[in-house]
């Protein structure tokens, strides 16, 4: 079955580590997506990309990094530099044509500080 | 800015009985609306979407929504609530269109409703 695959599940990250999350998609779509959730409010754009080794920051940015090398894949990474990294992280894919198209959400990665 | 407001943070619904969860939204042109649910600890699950013609939209599990323009509206409804409903819910609004606007099918959220049904 197409789907989009986040992992790990959980994660936990040190003082001063940066660590990488997962997002692996096999629906053939272009576009895709990195959302931070906290709880009461909502999900918060962090980056998306619309085409391979192409990427745009969305509203909260700073302290993350991502990738974008291959149309399945586009890879997350919290660095030191994020100072509450604590939350869940959605991502998601769509196709990208005229506008209106929904996202389609994997599982989320669960971030938590050691 | 396109912007999505839910006002109900919470609400309490008993099992069997109608379901209405609200949701305003801000967008300068016709927008693509879109309403999702959440399991704990799970992705989200497109519910129904809404680009144009029927104002009356008809999603999976039994719920349908109204886009009414005049109230900037895409309210939620369900005839009769089901224990398994219980989960948070968003309303999202989308760009049109990307040739013009640039930015890809961004979706912007509002902050979510959680649902409890009372057995």
């Amino acid at each position: 079955d197409g789907g989009i695959t986040q992992s790990p599940k959980y994660l936990f990250r040190k003082e001063g580590q940066n660590v990488t999350l997962s997002c692996e998609q096999n629906l053939n779509h272009d576009a895709m997506y990195w959302y931070r959730q906290d709880p009461g409010q909502g999900l918060r754009l962090i980056y998306y990309s619309q085409i391979v080794n192409d990427f745009q920051k969305g509203d909260i940015a700073e302290g993350y990094s991502v990738s974008r090398e291959k149309k399945e894949s586009f890879p997350l990474t919290v660095t030191s530099a994020q100072k509450n990294p604590t939350a869940f992280y959605l991502c998601a894919s769509s196709i990208q044509r005229q506008g209106g198209q929904p996202q389609h959400f994997g599982d989320g990665t669960r971030l938590s500080i050691l | 800015a396109q912007s999505v407001t839910q006002p109900d943070i919470h609400i309490t619904v008993s099992e069997g009985a109608s379901l209405e969860l609200r949701c305003n939204y801000s967008y300068g042109a016709t927008p693509y609306l879109f309403w999702y649910v959440q399991s704990p600890g799970q992705g989200l699950q497109l519910l129904l979407k809404y680009f144009s013609g029927d104002t009356l939209v008809q999603g999976i599990k039994g719920f349908e929504a109204e886009f009414k323009r005049s109230q900037s509206s895409f309210n939620l409804r369900k005839p009769s609530v089901h224990w398994s409903d219980a989960a948070e819910y968003f309303c999202a609004v989308g760009e049109g269109d990307i040739i013009l606007t640039g930015g890809g099918n961004k979706l912007t959220f509002g902050t979510g409703t959680q649902l409890k049904v009372e057995l």
